[in-house]
C-alpha cells in the first residue's frame, strides 16, 4: 500500500528563519510527486510537481527537491503570509489517485 | 479560464439524512475527482468521474455515490449520514483520466449533528 508521511506535523517559525519539510513516501513506482498549500477551509492550491530523483523546483521562498525516498520543501527567509499547511502527495500513474500525507502546518510569526 | 467551483460553501445535516454536494469543473478539463478531508488530516479518495462513468473507487461505502454530467460539472451525493461525514470534501478537475495537472476547489465544509 503507497503511504505518504510528513514531518513535522506543525512547525513554528520566527520572519526569516529558513527551515524544511520532510515527505517520505513508500510506493511501488513513483510518477510524480506534488507539493500543495493549503489555507485554512480552503482547497489546496498547487506548488510543484517532481518526477524523478535529482530534481529540483523553485518559486520565490520554495524550493522542492526529491530523492528515491523522500522529498524536502525548504523554505528560505519565511514571512508570515507562507502561513499554512502543506501537504505533499504521490501516484504511481496518471490513473491513479493522489495519496497525500497529513501535512505539515507551518506558522510564521513576525 | 475559470478554476473549480464548488456549492454549497458550507452544510449543517443530522445523523440520517442525505446530502448532494456539487462541482463545477475548470474549463477544458473532462476528469473530475472527489476527496474527503477530516479535520487534521490529509485528503482521502471518494471517487473519480470521466465521460460519465466511475473511474476509479476508493475505500468508501456504496452510500459515497457520484454523477458525471455532459458539461463535466459533478455532483457527490452521500446517503444515510454519520456523524464520522464531517469533513471538507473536495473537488479536483483535471484535463483527462492520466494527467497530472490537478485543480482544487475550495470544498464544501459538512456539518454531520
Amino acid at each position: 500500500e503507497d503511504q505518504v508521511t510528513q514531518s513535522p506535523e506543525a512547525l513554528r517559525l520566527q520572519e526569516g528563519e529558513s527551515s524544511s519539510l520532510n515527505c517520505s513516501y513508500t510506493v511501488s513506482g513513483l510518477r510524480g510527486l506534488f507539493w500543495y498549500r493549503q489555507d485554512p477551509g480552503k482547497g489546496p492550491e498547487f506548488l510543484f510537481t517532481l518526477y524523478s530523483a535529482g530534481e529540483e523546483k523553485e518559486k520565490e521562498r520554495l524550493k522542492a527537491t526529491l530523492t528515491k525516498k523522500e522529498s524536502f520543501l525548504h523554505i528560505t527567509a519565511p514571512k508570515p503570509e507562507d502561513s499554512a499547511t502543506y501537504l505533499c502527495a504521490v501516484t504511481t500513474s496518471g490513473n491513479t489517485p493522489l495519496v497525500f500525507g497529513k501535512g505539515t502546518r507551518l506558522s510564521v510569526i513576525a | 479560464e475559470t478554476g473549480v467551483t464548488q456549492s454549497p460553501t458550507h452544510l449543517i445535516k443530522t445523523r440520517g439524512q442525505q446530502v448532494t454536494l456539487r462541482c463545477s469543473s475548470q474549463s477544458g478539463h473532462n476528469t473530475v475527482s472527489w476527496y474527503q478531508q477530516a479535520l487534521g488530516q490529509g485528503p482521502q479518495f471518494i471517487f473519480q468521474y470521466y465521460r460519465e462513468e466511475e473511474n476509479g473507487r476508493g475505500n468508501f461505502p456504496p452510500r459515497f455515490s457520484g454523477l458525471q454530467f455532459p458539461n463535466y460539472s459533478s455532483e457527490l451525493n452521500v446517503n444515510a449520514l454519520e456523524l464520522d461525514d464531517s469533513a471538507l470534501y473536495l473537488c479536483a478537475s483535471r484535463p483527462g483520466p492520466e494527467a497530472y495537472g490537478y485543480t482544487f476547489g475550495s470544498g464544501t465544509r459538512l456539518t454531520v449533528v
